[in-house]
């Protein structure tokens, strides 16, 4: 059935190493982002992509990269460059025309071991 | 610009008592406003969105929201809390003048139902 799949759902990284979260969708939708969950700040925007291989930064980049190659695909790649990844990852799509709502993937849980 | 904001980061109720979830937004445009659940280690759900049809819109496990655009308001409630209730519920604003993506999110409220 249709929706946005998330992998995996528990990541561990060591310090210095680089990190790659997938997300793929299936509704065919344009728009996909990525945002950054932390308790008690609510959801900050890390990248979006409206079309393939388009992409740009949102709030908080800086230490993130992204790749558009496919409609389906919008994996995120947490570098060492990002001194504090310990948080929950989301995923959303949407319709890129009109204001539809979000969809979102089930996060994956980031944690620096 | 726009803006969302969830008036209460905490609100505990009695299961079977109503529940009043508060979100007022800023828009310099005519928004859609929706608002989300979000169960621990989840993703966000979707309960209901107002996208310039109806004020009074129903969602899902027995919530609704009232759109009153004199208030710049759209709380969320439900007539009788359950204890599935419980959960992160954020209201989020979409139109040409959000953000990057359009979408903005309030900071979330935290539901408590006390048995």
């Amino acid at each position: 059935d249709g929706g946005i799949t998330q992998s995996p759902k528990y990541l561990f990284r060591k310090e210095g190493q680089n990190v790659t979260l997938s997300c793929e969708q299936n509704l065919n939708h344009d728009a996909m982002y990525w945002y950054r969950q932390d308790p008690g700040q609510g959801l900050r925007l890390i990248y979006y992509s409206q079309i393939v291989n388009d992409f740009q930064k949102g709030d908080i980049a800086e230490g993130y990269s992204v790749s558009r190659e496919k409609k389906e695909s919008f994996p995120l790649t947490v570098t060492s460059a990002q001194k504090n990844p310990t948080a929950f990852y989301l995923c959303a799509s949407s319709n890129s025309q009109g204001y539809t709502e979000a969809f979102f993937g089930q996060g994956t849980r980031l944690t620096v071991v | 610009a726009q803006s969302v904001t969830q008036l209460d980061s905490h609100v505990s109720v009695s299961e079977g008592t109503p529940v009043l979830l508060r979100c007022n937004y800023s828009s310099s445009y005519s928004p859609s406003l929706f608002w989300y659940v979000q169960h621990p280690n989840k993703g966000l759900q979707l309960l209901l969105k107002y996208t310039s049809a109806a004020t009074l819109v129903k969602g899902i496990n027995g919530f609704e929201a009232e759109f009153k655009k004199s208030e710049t308001s759209f709380h969320l409630t439900k007539p009788s809390a359950h204890m599935s209730d419980a959960a992160e519920y954020f209201c989020v604003v979409r139109s040409s003048g959000g953000g990057a993506d359009g979408l903005t999110f309030g900071k979330g409220t935290h539901l408590i139902i006390q048995p």
